[in-house]
């Protein structure tokens, strides 16, 4: 079966640090992955995605940046946090040709 | 831009009635629509995926949707304290390789003993 891995789980950083969550998807090959942020009270909102190895598609123009260097391992990274950069980071997964998406556990993110 | 409403609550409903979750989306080329729970706290898990219109029913969770209206609905019978949560709807409505899901904010669910 498939199972979805993210870390840390928790993450506490000053404003103007760097930033790298992982995320890595076991039982399956050539996942679609995607990273979304949820803010406190407020709906998923998506980042980036990837269909493949080096292929990164970004939603909302940020000072986040995303990496795909291998097959089932997505990272999201950020040279200098800002404040409104606190949420609750997922991970998701699909197979291609499904729209189902599954999620990691998730990395909350506070910014001080 | 595509956007998903659903109405935030909390719903509160008694242990063993049935909770109905609501939701409506504007593109009206969207082509799948699921149902997630969020504990506090916690990642969405799938609870519900529905394509086509009409009911899908899953245990105690039906899913019903109507295209035409641009509406769909997820329906919980008996109730328990464990369904206590966000139900979040949403939608997909591209047919590239990526699937790429429109969320709604989320509908707090209560269930009161």
């Amino acid at each position: 079966s498939q199972t979805i891995h993210q870390w840390p789980a928790t993450l506490v950083q000053p404003v103007g640090s760097p930033l790298s969550l992982e995320c890595t998807v076991e039982g399956t090959s050539n996942p679609n992955l995607y990273w979304y942020r949820q803010a406190a009270g407020r709906g998923l909102q998506l980042l980036f995605y990837s269909v493949g190895i080096g292929q990164i598609s970004s939603e909302v123009p940020q000072n986040l940046s995303a990496s795909r260097p291998q097959d089932r391992q997505f990272i999201l990274s950020s040279k200098k946090l800002l404040l409104s950069d606190s949420g609750f980071y997922l991970c998701a997964w699909s197979v291609l040709d499904r729209a189902e998406q599954y999620f990691g556990p998730g990395t909350r993110l506070t910014v001080t | 831009q595509k956007e998903v409403e659903q109405n935030s609550g909390p719903l509160s409903v008694p242990e063993g009635a049935i909770a109905s979750l609501n939701c409506t989306y504007s593109d009206r080329v969207s082509q799948s629509f699921f149902w997630y729970r969020q504990y506090s706290g916690k990642s969405p898990e799938l609870i519900m995926s529905i394509y086509s219109n009409g009911d899908k029913e899953d245990g105690r969770f039906t899913a019903q949707l109507n295209k035409a209206s641009q509406y769909v609905s997820l329906l919980i019978r008996d109730s328990q304290p464990s369904d206590s949560a966000t139900y979040l709807c949403a939608v997909n409505a591209n047919t590239g390789t990526a699937s790429k899901l429109t969320f709604g904010t989320g509908t707090r669910l209560q269930v009161t003993l």
